[in-house]
């Protein structure tokens, strides 16, 4: 899993919360990612960051949140406007070309 | 817009056979193509990659892949498996110019070795 932390492993929350996952690298690497992962969709992307303090939509981004105000931290919070949180989440990394990602070991949330 | 196709969900070998997990992409310009592993309840491992050069790419734990650029491919081997490489394998492709720096992931492919 690298250089990349993701805490905690597991996170349970009641509906109507909103909860924050913690995503650090020490990669030195510009660009962060946060994925979802269900059973038999693969991978989608939340939120990106290229550099700090700038991020963009993924394919997913309605009921998240994230910020980007130090290069080895890129935090999503997930509202309680997203209406199917749970899911396996992936944190992820990148440096320069040809630009491949290295991943943290996840978080898994349950909302009930 | 980039896309990556893996044609099975599942791909069943038994050990000391060679297997094969296929990937197919499409790409507007010329492609970075990756595989990941991953095992259950874990992160992604990179495995291999392909930027440019050679066609046939070694990677980790004895896999390596072969680009076909004429049927747009890029499929995972191994000359021969073991119980261990059973997990979920995901190919992903990114375009070498724009594509805003994302991959692309396929829908995973899960390995089973059986003895």
């Amino acid at each position: 899993d690298g250089g990349i932390t993701q805490s905690p492993k597991y996170l349970f929350r009641k509906e109507g919360q909103n909860v924050t996952l913690s995503c650090e690298q020490n990669l030195n690497h510009d660009a962060m990612y946060w994925y979802r992962q269900d059973p038999g969709q693969g991978l989608r992307l939340i939120y990106y960051s290229q550099i700090v303090n700038d991020f963009q939509k993924g394919d997913i981004a309605e009921g998240y949140s994230v910020s980007r105000e130090k290069k080895e931290s890129f935090p999503l919070t997930v509202t309680s406007a997203q209406k199917n949180p749970t899911a396996f989440y992936l944190c992820a990394s990148s440096g320069t070309i040809p630009y491949e990602q290295y991943f943290g070991p996840g978080t898994r949330l349950t909302v009930t | 817009a980039q896309s990556v196709a893996q044609p099975e969900d599942q791909v069943n070998v038994a050990e000391g056979n060679p297997l094969t997990v296929k990937c197919t992409y499409s790409v507007s310009g010329n492609p970075y193509l990756f595989w990941y592993v991953q095992y259950p309840n874990r992160g992604l491992q990179f495995l291999l990659k392909y930027i440019t050069g050679d066609n046939l790419v070694k990677g980790s734990y004895g896999f390596e892949a072969e680009f076909n650029k004429s049927q747009t491919s890029f499929h995972l081997k191994k000359p021969s498996a073991l119980v261990s490489d059973s997990a979920l394998y995901f190919c992903a492709v990114r375009e070498l110019t724009g594509g805003g720096n994302k991959l692309t992931f396929g829908t995973g492919t899960q390995l089973k070795v059986e003895l």
